[in-house]
């Protein structure tokens, strides 16, 4: 599975646009980008997921390189409850043999201060 | 997407004993997964449990300290026995989702204090 980096954490201020890059160089063809977010206390929570370009959902957005060895979670207008751990995680998928062993690197911890 | 709870929420034990948790989840999964996450570290994935089928274990975790039970579809059961203060984390089990690769959801966790 390929190996992420991530910085280990980030501030921010309520209302800010917050960017968490992820890299991953030695992503597969088959490899998904998924990232996590968890609360302390609490499991992880899937953000979204994405394999080329840009996703993007009600919580997040997902910008993905064409080359696809990084990828950037842009959360938008943060608030307090935004501070977590975000984990970005790459994986081949069930097709690929992984069968489900999500591997977490230490994640970005993000802060979000008023 | 799963709801899944876990039982107990916590619990302090002392060194030399075994505790058991429990995982349950709303809907029917084939695979169900453990994690362990020390203090102020990332998730390590313990083993797989399949229904049906002996747990698959990762390098580092042995059936003799972490046995697992998967009786049915729907729970599962991590124990963490003879225990010692180095098992103190949050034991956490999550399920896959049916439609999205690499994704699982994860139950709220077991913060396991050993004394």
């Amino acid at each position: 599975l390929a190996k992420t980096t991530q910085p280990i954490s980030m501030d921010s201020y309520e209302g800010q646009e917050v960017n968490i890059t992820c890299s991953h160089n030695n992503i597969a063809t088959n490899d998904y980008i998924t990232w996590y977010q968890q609360f302390p206390s609490q499991g992880p929570r899937f953000i979204i997921q994405g394999y080329k370009t840009k996703v993007t959902n009600e919580v997040a957005s997902l910008f993905i390189p064409a080359d696809r060895k990084s990828s950037t979670l842009s959360l938008p207008r943060v608030s307090l409850s935004d501070t977590a751990v975000y984990y970005c995680l790459v994986g081949e998928g069930y097709n690929g043999g992984s069968q489900g062993n999500l591997i977490f690197g230490k994640g970005t911890k993000l802060s979000v201060k008023p | 997407s799963a709801v899944i709870s876990q039982k107990p929420s916590r619990d302090i034990c002392q060194r030399g004993t075994s505790l058991t948790i429990q995982c349950q989840v709303d809907s029917q999964v084939t695979m169900m997964f453990w994690y362990r996450q020390q203090p102020g570290q990332s998730l390590t994935l313990i083993a797989t449990a399949n229904q049906g089928s002996e747990a698959t274990y990762e390098s580092g975790f042995v059936i003799d300290k972490f046995p697992i039970s998967r009786p049915n579809l729907t729970f599962s059961t991590l124990t963490v026995s003879n225990m010692s203060p180095e098992d103190s984390s949050i034991y956490l089990c999550s399920v896959e989702d049916r439609v999205l690769t690499d994704t699982q959801y994860f139950g709220p966790g077991t913060r396991l204090t050993v004394l």
